[in-house]
Parts: structure tokens; sequence; C-alpha cells
């Protein structure tokens, strides 16, 4: 059974650009969690999916962040308009019931230059 | 969720036993503690969660008091690969318990 799965591992975007990461959960898990880790800090709550649905995204910036679920696909975490502050460790985890624990992927590292 | 407070920083020579401590003295009945652990430039990993009783699997034992204000990760038999930052959270079971609130942990160096 794979595990979490991040892409792309290394994500370079210059000021002002898309960043689009990717998160596909195991097998059998419905629920996605973010999580973002600036340097030299712990890991921070942004969103919580479960399939077609954000049912907590209070960890969330208020603009340029998004995220989707959909029923087909990965889940995708969106940051529009990126800036220097951006650029941290961008972890996905799943589970497959809500209060199971959390197995998480090996991150996506987006550096905004 | 209760807070909880780990020392900074731990060594261990490999091939003994790592134990890492844990208060959590808030703790409150339906809170479990679960315990992951961050390899540099990796994602978390789960290790083990409990309760009340002592748990163990193939990773590592982990030792709640009977008051259940601290707790203790024991690695049996440490390696160099388990230096890693170790995070003990406490996690209350239902409600917003998807929140994993990652603290500054402990960085345990595993040394030959």
């Amino acid at each position: 059974n794979a595990g979490v799965m991040q892409n792309p591992r290394h994500l370079v975007r210059r000021r002002g650009q898309e960043a689009r990461l990717r998160c596909s959960p195991m097998k059998g898990h419905s629920h996605v969690y973010w999580y973002r880790q600036l340097p030299e800090e712990g890991l921070k709550f942004m969103v919580y999916l479960q399939k077609e649905n954000i049912i907590d995204e209070s960890g969330m910036p208020k603009e340029r962040f998004s995220a989707e679920f959909p029923k087909e696909g990965p889940s995708i975490l969106r940051i529009q308009q990126v800036v220097r502050g951006d650029s941290a460790a961008y972890f996905c985890a799943s589970s497959p019931f809500r209060d199971n624990e959390q197995f998480f992927g090996p991150g996506t590292r987006l550096t905004v230059l | 969720d209760a807070k909880t407070t780990q020392p900074p920083s731990m060594d261990c020579a490999e091939g003994r036993a790592a134990n890492l401590p844990c208060n959590h003295s808030t703790i409150s009945g339906n809170e479990y503690v679960y315990w992951y652990r961050q390899i540099h430039s990796q994602g978390p990993q789960y290790i083990i969660h409990g309760l009340k009783n002592n748990e163990t699997n193939e990773m590592a034992s982990l030792i709640i008091t009977e008051d259940r204000k601290s707790s203790t990760l024991i690695l049996p038999h440490a390696t160099l690969r388990d230096t890693a930052v170790y995070y003990c959270i406490v996690r209350v079971s239902g409600g917003s318990n998807y929140k994993l609130t990652f603290g500054k942990g402990t960085l345990l160096t595993v040394n030959p």
C-alpha cells in the first residue's frame, strides 16, 4: 500500500506566480489535511478536506490560498500571487476516518524567489 | 487541547534505550497522547498513541502514568536512523481533534 504522495517535491516560483501543490492520499483514505512548516518552526494546521468538501479551513490565510479535494484525483493546495513569505514546506496527511492517526507525505518545499 | 512540555534535546548512545519524557498535566479524560517524529526534511511519522494503558508496537513503547499527567516514549534499541525531532501531542477524541498541534518537540540525537 503506497503511502501519501506529494508532488512536486520541490517547487521554485517567482513572486507573483501561482503555485499548485498536489497530494494523493493513501488508498482508502478520504480525509486529507494540509499543514505548513515555516523555516525553524513547527507544523501548523491549514485545512481539512473530505472528498469534495472543505470541512475546516481555519488555518488558511484569508487571501491567495485555496484548497480542493475533487471526487476524482488528488487534493490541490493552490497559492496565487506567491510572496517570499510563502516559502515553506507544505505537508499533506491523510486518514481513513477523522479520529484516526494521520499519515504524512514527504512534503513539497516551496521556494519563492 | 492540553499543552505538552518536552525537553528541547536529548542524546542517546546507539543500541541503548531512548526514553523521551512528556508532561501533559492539564490532560482531560477524553484526550489521547500521540507521538510523532520528524526525521530531517521528511514528513512527520506516526509512532504510537494511547489513552490510559501502556502501549507497545513494532516501533516503540508508550508508558502513561496512572494520573495521566505525563508519559514516556521508549525506543528500546536506538539506532542512528532514530535521530529526529519527537513530538508529543495531546489530542481530544471527537470535535476538532483533526488539528494536530505540533510544539517544538525533543531533538533526539543518537550517537555511535
